[in-house]
């Protein structure tokens, strides 16, 4: 049971190099989500899809782009990647909006 | 604006000590509230979805309960194995879709 899996688990970067965080789920779930999870923030939404063809802006989407490839896949692209983005990343996905999301085991990401 | 607040922030108990979490809210118009369990370097794993006042879930030593303000995750007899951050979120009809996060709570079991 794979569920959530995302790729790659940890990253270092430097300031204004980008990356595509990736991510796939095999539940045959329609929703999709980017979190990005701070100390003393709690886990805050960056963007989502609420199905295939679909993306929607949530709490942070400054500085990040994301794709709906197919109904699996969900990828998160950083730019130009600045320190402030420092964090570890989450994706979930859910059967449809509203429905408890599961999600990965994460991204962790550091930018100097 | 819809918000979160989970407290304690932090929870000690000994193992058998029972207790409660607490997680305040303000919605405008509730569409779910939902426990997450997360371990260290994990991400959060779902425990329970709640969508009126009065409702209860319940698993294993886990009791989660909802009234129109708050909900509660009852801990019964507590194990080591039950160390982790729960956390608590928030789905409103104004924000279709999103998720609205409290900061959780790290509950620490000595055996």
């Amino acid at each position: 049971n794979a569920g959530v899996t995302q790729t790659p688990k940890f990253q270092v970067l430097k300031t204004g190099q980008s990356m595509t965080l990736q991510c796939a789920q095999d539940m045959n779930h329609n929703s999709m989500y980017w979190y990005r999870q701070d100390p003393g923030m709690g886990l805050r939404l960056i963007y989502y899809s609420a199905s295939e063809g679909t993306t929607d802006k949530g709490e942070v989407p400054n500085g990040y782009n994301v794709s709906r490839l197919n109904k699996r896949e969900f990828s998160l692209r950083l730019e130009s990647a600045a320190p402030s983005q420092t964090s570890v990343y989450f994706c979930a996905s859910s059967e449809t909006v509203g429905r408890p999301q599961h999600f990965g085991d994460g991204t962790r990401l550091s930018i100097l | 604006e819809d918000q979160v607040t989970q407290s304690p922030e932090a929870l000690r108990l000994q193992e058998g000590e029972s207790s409660s979490l607490n997680c305040s809210y303000t919605v405008s118009g509730l569409r779910g509230l939902f426990w997450y369990r997360q371990d260290p370097g994990k991400g959060p794993e779902f425990l329970f979805t709640l969508y009126s006042a009065g409702e209860e879930k319940e698993k294993e030593r886990l009791k989660a309960t909802l009234t129109k303000k708050e909900s509660f995750l009852h801990i019964t007899a507590p194990k080591p194995e039950d160390s982790a951050t729960y956390l608590c979120a928030v789905q409103g009809s104004s924000n279709t879709g999103k998720l609205i996060f409290g900061q959780g709570t790290t509950l620490q079991v000595k055996p």
